[in-house]
């Protein structure tokens, strides 16, 4: 059984760094690509960013500059880093994977709320 | 603004069929065979339903049918059940550029 869990703290200060990690089990990290996507409270889904198992990234223009995604295969995991953060940038943040290099998310994690607040 | 157009809302009656539209442009929904479809009951992670604009993963019912014409797709549910009532999203390939939009999701009320 495919699963994935999102872990991270659920409370970010303006202008500071936003940091989740995913933990998948149930199948291999490799031959998939791996997606952050998020959801503002009451709002539609964004999709932020995905990683290959291999290492190479592909980043939302909108957030480009702001998103650094990462992964560590020997703990099955992914992460997001996501700077200079804002209160638009309260959402729920979901990991999923992603099967080939189109937007076709097949399984998700539950889901994380960062509130980005002083 | 979504980069895809979806109906706010739609509404059925248990056992009727409704068909959720998503419309966008030549590049995307209508460039690419890559549209997919979610399903999200409150509180919940979305749910795959519906990938490559037509095919359905194992598991979910044949009640549910995806289609595309031109820059518009769409969802369709027959034999609507009082558990179908959620939010649904679409979300198409936009080339390696832009990789993936979401539309702004439609909410299905089962009257």
């Amino acid at each position: 059984q495919v699963q994935l869990q999102e872990s991270g703290p659920g409370l970010v200060k303006p202008s500071e760094t936003l940091s989740l990690t995913c933990t998948f089990s149930g199948g291999p990290i490799s031959g998939y690509f791996w997606s952050w996507i998020r959801q503002p409270p009451g709002k539609g889904l964004e999709w932020i960013g995905y990683i290959y198992y291999s290492g190479s990234t592909h980043y939302n223009s909108s957030l480009k500059s702001r998103v650094t995604i990462s992964v560590d295969m020997s703990k099955n995991q992914f992460s997001l880093r996501l700077s200079y953060v804002t209160a638009a940038d309260t959402a729920v943040y979901y990991c999923a994977r992603t099967v080939s290099g189109t937007p076709h998310f097949d399984y998700w994690g539950q889901g994380t709320l960062v509130t980005v607040s002083s | 603004q979504s980069a895809l157009t979806q109906p706010r809302s739609v509404s059925g009656s248990p056992g009727q069929s409704v068909t959720i539209s998503c419309t966008g442009t030549s590049s995307d929904v209508g460039g690419y065979n890559y549209v997919s479809w979610y399903q999200q009951h409150p509180g919940k992670a979305p749910q795959l339903i519906i990938y490559d604009v037509t095919k359905r993963p194992s598991g979910v019912p044949d009640r549910f049918s995806g289609s595309k014409s031109g820059n518009t797709a769409s969802l369709t549910i027959s034999g609507l059940q009082a558990e179908d009532e959620a939010d649904y999203y679409c979300c198409s390939y936009a080339g390696s550029y832009t990789f993936g939009v979401f539309g702004g999701g439609t909410k299905l009320t089962v009257l």
